[in-house]
């Protein structure tokens, strides 16, 4: 079964908007992290927010969010007033604390297409 | 801090061929990690290090093999090489606590034919 789940191969919205791009994910463990990473065309990957599953409060960087809902398991991303800049992949991604090496588990990634 | 390095960053191998993918970082982070990132999709572990002389199976190990002689260093080596292990190959590094983040080098991009 996927452990983390990204439903949208594609987003399409205008500057200015903002938008979601949706995560959920799936662990039997109590202490995990969620992370959102950013894949711009020239292909590095960009930390962009972290969100632990003990925080109480949704995690914010600027303008992202995340939207954690722990009881059905989905760590939405939303980007306020998207910019030009934000025509990227997005994935979402868990590192669960009992798993060995801590690696990250990916989504497969969804693509936002930000137009003027 | 020049974080976490890789080079090359492009190569074209033969099939059968044999390279290794070298990944360096300076940030002193105990666990380090490769990826590989199939076209359209996310990105896959291949081996993981907790420390120097540690390393361990991801989840596609199969055609690679890795060595973790110092915190610093973590090389990655492609035996006879096949077209299935096309694919933009990534390192990174962390901390070990699950809040950590992961850094991430700039990738390496390799086509095999």
């Amino acid at each position: 079964a996927q452990k983390i789940t990204q439903t949208q191969p594609g987003m399409f919205v205008q500057e200015k908007e903002a938008v979601t791009l949706d995560c959920t994910y799936d662990t039997s463990d109590q202490s995990y992290g969620l992370f959102w990473y950013k894949q711009p065309s020239s292909g590095e990957m960009i930390f962009l927010i972290y969100q632990g599953s003990y925080d109480e409060q949704n995690a914010t960087e600027g303008r992202y969010s995340l939207n954690f809902q722990k009881a059905r398991k989905s760590a939405n991303l939303v980007i306020s007033a998207s910019q030009l800049g934000d025509s990227a992949m997005y994935f979402c991604a868990m590192r669960e604390a009992n798993q060995a090496g801590t690696a990250l588990i990916f989504g497969k990634g969804t693509t936002l297409s930000v137009s003027s | 801090n020049a974080g976490v390095t890789q080079t090359p960053k492009f190569r074209i191998l033969k099939i059968g061929q044999s390279m290794t993918l070298q990944c360096t970082q300076d940030m002193n982070h105990n666990y380090m990690y490769w990826y590989r990132q199939d076209p359209g999709m996310g990105l896959k572990l291949i081996y993981y290090s907790v420390g120097a002389g540690i390393t361990d199976k991801g989840e596609v190990p199969n055609g690679y093999n890795v060595s973790r002689s110092t915190t610093e260093d973590f090389p990655l080596r492609l035996e006879l090489a096949a077209p299935s292990q096309t694919s933009v190959y990534f390192c990174a590094s962390s901390y070990p606590m699950a809040r950590n983040e992961q850094y991430f080098g700039p990738g390496t991009r390799l086509t095999v034919t």
